[in-house]
């Protein structure tokens, strides 16, 4: 499979735990993104890189989370001291470095924090 | 911020029926895509117009932009009830390439 995967598909974490998920985008794609998405909402841009470099983070990023991509290959983003409202599907999408093509997205990793 | 906004929220039809979907915008683009969901899955492409054209199809899908109404539309014709999911238009706001959502609009396709 050549699609964007992301491990794990699920989370279940208790407040105050780290939790890190992880995105393999497609091979070719140098860019790569993260949102964050709650139930009954449009999908909201948490950061993006392009290759290895972080090029824009969302001020929803707050300092208890961190996102890298070293080698420019796959991507981590890590919550630190995971609060309850923390809890949403995770989206990881990737392209080409152009303006006029599509980001293919992973299936989500759902974080539930109890 | 979100730079998309999908009207109707919600949109529920009969097979057979064409749905149509609205999506406004604040600031310029260089083009805007179509996205579809499944509950709780990721989202899949559906279509991109960029901001020269009027006018694109793909299938039953048919997409229009005005960019002097910051607008656009998605008609899906002859509507499945495997369509039913939930639509959002993206776009990458003047020279930034990261894509903002609206909403959503959610499509119900009754058998």
């Amino acid at each position: 499979d050549t699609g964007v995967s992301q491990d794990p598909r699920h989370k279940i974490t208790k407040r105050g735990q780290n939790v890190t998920f992880r995105c393999d985008p497609i091979s070719e794609h140098n860019r790569l993104y993260w949102y964050r998405q709650t139930l009954g909402q449009g999908p909201e841009f948490l950061t993006y890189f392009q290759n290895e470099a972080q090029l824009e983070k969302s001020r929803l990023l707050s300092d208890r989370f961190s996102a890298e991509r070293p080698k420019g290959s796959f991507s981590t983003l890590e919550i630190q001291r995971t609060e309850q409202g923390d809890s949403a599907m995770y989206l990881c999408a990737s392209s080409y470095r152009d303006f006029y093509t599509e980001a293919f997205f992973g299936q989500g990793t759902r974080l539930t924090v109890v | 911020s979100q730079q998309g906004e999908e009207d109707p929220q919600a949109l529920s039809i009969q097979e057979g029926e064409n749905a149509t979907m609205n999506c406004s915008y604040k600031t310029s683009i260089n083009n805007l895509q179509w996205y579809r969901q499944n509950s709780g899955r990721g989202l899949v492409h559906l279509i991109l117009i960029r901001s020269n054209e009027r006018e694109k199809h793909s299938g039953r899908l048919r997409v229009t932009l005005d960019t002097s109404k910051k607008s656009s539309s998605l008609l899906i014709t002859a509507s499945r009830a495997a369509d039913t999911a939930s639509y959002f238009c993206a776009t990458p706001p003047g020279s930034n390439y990261k894509l903002t959502f609206g909403k959503g609009t959610l499509l119900t396709v009754n058998p």
